[in-house]
């Protein structure tokens, strides 16, 4: 089966550094992708890990470890917009997205 | 390039009619998913297709939907007859043909409200 689980909701303060956490099992893997979904938006794409380590971009990094079938999503210098849900989604077989029920990111000044 | 479209943005419509979403994906893309999200179970992979062709949809609920890919660059997504219980926010998103760095591009989405 499959099955990826993260947080529902987190919060954390302008300016600090929040980290996301997903878990997954599913069968085929052929990366992990993280999107940012606003209220009434649709999902935008974040990053993408398909090798173990981490990826750096501008104030997101996202870490993968296919062995413990675990990844994270960071986030520095937090800012007021960066408040949505972020969604953890693995590829399988066949280009196929599953995506996990997502965390609502709420960012306080 | 427009990105993916969608239409309509909005929908209501009555418990028992009919309701035909549509999109167009980004051109060049081979692939194109349906995806149905609601508060209580997240964003659902209905159906997609590669190339034209459905190749997986087993996430479509029931009978009471099809999808579609006549061409390239048009796909629709039918229920026949609604329930309210399909009230959600239907989202289309394309890639190119295989997994890159980039994942899907989704369009804004088709809020449906059956009454």
């Amino acid at each position: 089966g499959q099955n990826i689980d993260q947080p529902t909701e987190m919060t954390a303060t302008e300016g600090a550094i929040v980290q996301i956490n997903c878990t997954y099992q599913t069968s085929g893997f052929n990366g992990l992708f993280w999107y940012q979904q606003h209220a009434g938006e649709a999902p935008t794409f974040l990053s993408y890990n398909v090798l173990d380590g981490l990826e750096e971009k501008g104030r997101f990094s996202s870490f993968l470890s296919r062995s413990k079938g675990y990844s994270y999503l960071l986030l520095k210098e937090l800012q007021m917009k960066d408040s949505a849900s972020y969604l953890c989604a693995v590829s399988g077989g066949y280009n196929k997205l599953i995506f996990g029920a997502g965390t609502r990111l709420a960012v306080h000044p | 390039d427009a990105g993916v479209i969608q239409s309509p943005r909005h929908e209501v419509t009555e418990m028992g009619q009919e309701v035909t979403l549509r999109c167009k994906p980004i051109s060049g893309h081979d692939y194109l998913f349906w995806y149905r999200q609601t508060m209580m179970r997240g964003l659902e992979l209905l159906i997609y297709f590669n190339n034209n062709v459905p190749i997986d949809d087993s996430g479509m609920p029931e009978d009471r939907f099809s999808a579609k890919m006549p061409n390239a660059s048009f796909s629709t997504l039918k229920i026949q007859p609604s329930e309210p219980r399909d009230s959600a926010v239907y989202f289309c998103a394309s890639s190119r043909d295989r997994v890159n760095n980039y994942g899907y591009t989704f369009g804004s989405g088709t809020r449906l409200t059956v009454v």
